[in-house]
């Protein structure tokens, strides 16, 4: 069983729309997770964390469910912007270099 | 800051010869790492380091080698490269905060062997 597993999409979707992302992760000890943006061609970075409490940031909201072991993202009013690749991260361990990245859900955002 | 910077950011090796990849980090960060990023795959662990003169493997560190003399660089040495190292390498860094710690990465090198 994949460590975190991702819809590779494409997610095609109009501006404006609601798009949602999952990903759940095999390992039951894991401790923190976050979901990271990758622009083509680009390096991964930290869109934000996400908290049992479920969490947003704008237009984005992410939640975690520990007892199915499955992290969500909710883009919602979607931006040309957006398009780019999502990234469900997950850590298994004390250090981050037990970081396990899932492949990435790709979302592009049509006019 | 420059956060973490990589050179070059794009190599072609024939096979068997050897190249380093250079990072930089200027935050202080104790964490440093090395990905790997296949077409349509998520990043692999090559090596890591939590400080100075301390390094350790990740996933997939065979045929790659690492040093850590300061606190600011940590180079990846590919001795004798192959196809199979065609990939896009990122570093990273981190402050270490427990389970909270991200590492902010750099742009990346492309690197193709032929």
């Amino acid at each position: 069983r994949k460590e975190v597993e991702q819809d590779p999409g494409p997610f095609n979707v109009p501006e404006g729309a609601t798009v949602a992302f999952n990903c759940t992760y095999s390992n039951s000890a894991s401790q923190s997770f976050f979901w990271y943006r990758q622009d083509c061609r680009k390096e991964p970075k930290l869109l934000m964390s996400v908290y049992s409490s479920g969490n947003e940031d704008g237009r984005f909201t992410a939640q975690l469910n520990r007892a199915s072991q499955y992290i969500s993202l909710l883009i919602r009013d979607s931006k040309l912007s957006d398009s780019a690749t999502y990234l469900c991260v997950v850590l298994s361990g004390a250090g981050s270099y037990q970081l396990t990245f899932g492949k990435g859900t790709k979302l592009s955002v049509i006019p | 800051n420059a956060g973490v910077t990589q050179t070059p950011k794009f190599r072609i090796l024939k096979i068997g010869q050897s190249m380093t990849l250079q990072c930089t980090q200027d935050m202080n960060h104790n964490y440093m790492y090395w990905y790997r990023q296949d077409p349509g795959m998520g990043l692999k662990l090559i090596y890591y380091s939590v400080g100075a003169g301390i390094t350790d493997k990740g996933e997939v560190p065979n045929g790659y080698n690492v040093s850590r003399s300061t606190t600011e660089d940590f180079p990846l040495r590919l001795e004798l490269a192959a196809p199979s190292q065609t990939s896009v390498y990122f570093c990273a860094s981190s402050f270490p905060r427990g389970t909270a710690d991200k590492p902010f990465f750099g742009p990346g090198t492309r690197l193709t062997v032929l």
